[in-house]
């Protein structure tokens, strides 16, 4: 089946350096890709959707220019989180939209990235 | 109000019970839902689809109402790898296509 690969897993970093998600869609060209933050016992919240070759689109309250989204190819993601800070700890995840599931509402999910600032 | 609301729980159930849980939406403008199961610190798994008809797939049904906006997942027979936290989803495809999540049903199923 589809897979998309999410790197890194976890990560540790100082405040205010800067952290970069990747994820790449293994078997499939992700038109979409689907950024979203969880924090512990609360629901995956969606940050940002990006198509391929287009600026993302963000939602609402979430920074555009601190949370850097490039959807440069149709198999590449990647999210950047700029001038980290311990409140921006939470899991990442990522999730992809191909061309063959336009009529399928199946996303495919990376496998998250746990993200801890100190 | 959340979009999509459910029992935070924890549902602390003995293995074999049958355990059901539920879900309301608000926004009428989410077309079709789901359950995903989440374990701790790992992707969403999609579980299931949910029908207006009601789905069955193994110890899993789940069921719509639209009327309602209710939604729920009952669970035959629970197992020790059932424990994980289940999330209930609604798809928006109105102006763009999103997936709404709700903030889950933690389960715990004990020897």
């Amino acid at each position: 089946g589809a897979v998309v690969s999410q790197h890194p897993s976890w990560v540790i970093c100082k405040s205010g350096t800067s952290v970069k998600i990747e994820c790449r869609s293994l078997d499939f060209q992700a038109t979409t890709m689907f950024w979203y933050r969880q924090f512990p016992k609360q629901s995956l919240m969606l940050m940002a959707t990006s198509n391929e070759g287009s600026k993302a689109t963000y939602e609402q309250g979430v920074e555009k220019d601190k949370f850097l989204i490039n959807h440069a190819s149709l198999t590449l993601s990647t999210l950047t989180v700029t001038s980290a800070h311990p409140e921006d700890s939470s899991f990442y995840i990522c999730s992809a939209r191909g061309t063959r599931t336009v009529s399928n509402e199946k996303l495919f999910f990376g496998s998250g990235t746990q993200l801890s600032v100190l | 109000r959340k979009e999509v609301e459910q029992d935070p729980g924890p549902f602390n159930v003995p293995e074999g019970a049958t355990v059901a849980f539920n879900c309301t939406y608000s926004n009428s403008a989410s077309q079709s839902f789901f359950w995903y199961r989440q374990d701790c610190r790992k992707e969403p798994k999609l579980l299931m689809s949910v029908y207006s008809s009601g789905n069955e797939d193994g110890r899993f049904t789940a069921q719509l109402n639209r009327a309602s906006q209710y939604i729920s997942l009952l669970i035959r027979d629970s197992k020790l790898s059932d424990s994980a936290t289940y999330l209930c989803v609604g798809l928006r495809m109105d102006s763009s296509y999103k997936l709404i999540f709700g903030s889950g049903t933690r389960l715990l199923v004990r020897p």
